[in-house]
């Protein structure tokens, strides 16, 4: 089975802290993800690595940075943590089934910024 | 981008048939049809997965008519364990601008 784990469940930082949250694949998958979900909006994709130190922004990266320095690993980076990063954050890795990803997810970290 | 919609809720009871629709009429031609299933507290599961016509596997079919712009995730029969949240997520394996749009998610409660 493919196994994704994450750093922590839960988090609690403060406003202005820089905050690291690790991902870690054991599936020797080319692809990683870091999502956030709020409720009402679904998943989000943040940021996107299809190769060790390659990645790709997602559709909300502002605020966010990613660090790639081996292939199962895939961090994200809140340089100056905000309430509004208050969320769950979701990371997954994938291979390519046909033309599409087949992501498998994490636990998640539920992430609160007083 | 192929923004995606979803029914934001979902009833049923035990043992009946249910079908999710999502429109995404904005589909490209690489892109894929992928739905993943949510239970409180775990990452999203991936359920199937298609292009084109009808997919099958051994929890669910998918429904993909001709001009892609819709696609409709069936269960069959379900049961108590079935209640999450079903999202469809449309996009491809393509290196130049990952565009992978999830939609908001259908919560689907099964009563008995």
């Amino acid at each position: 089975d493919v196994k994704v784990t994450q750093s922590s469940r839960y988090l609690v930082k403060r406003t202005g802290e820089k905050v690291f949250l690790e991902c870690v694949q054991d599936m020797d998958h080319e692809n990683m993800f870091w999502y956030r979900q709020d409720p009402g909006l679904g998943l989000r994709l943040i940021y996107f690595s299809y190769d060790v130190k390659m990645k790709e922004k997602g559709d909300i990266p502002e605020g966010y940075s990613v660090s790639r320095e081996k292939k199962e690993r895939f961090s994200l980076i809140l340089e100056s943590a905000s309430t509004n990063q208050t969320s769950m954050y979701l990371c997954a890795s994938s291979f390519v089934r046909g033309g599409a990803y087949e992501q498998y997810f994490g636990p998640g970290t539920r992430l609160t910024v007083t | 981008l192929a923004k995606t919609t979803q029914p934001i809720s979902m009833d049923s009871y035990e043992g009946q048939e249910v079908n999710i629709t999502c429109s995404h009429n904005n589909i490209a031609t690489n892109d894929y049809i992928t739905w993943y299933q949510q239970f409180p507290s775990q990452g999203p599961r991936f359920i199937i997965q298609g292009y084109k016509t009808k997919v099958t596997n051994e929890v669910a079919s998918l429904f993909i008519p001709a001009d892609r712009k819709s696609s409709t995730l069936s269960l069959p029969r379900v049961s108590l364990s079935d209640t999450a949240v079903y999202y469809c997520l449309v996009g491809g394996a393509n290196q130049a601008g990952t565009a992978l749009i999830f939609g908001k998610g259908t919560t689907l409660s099964v009563s008995s």
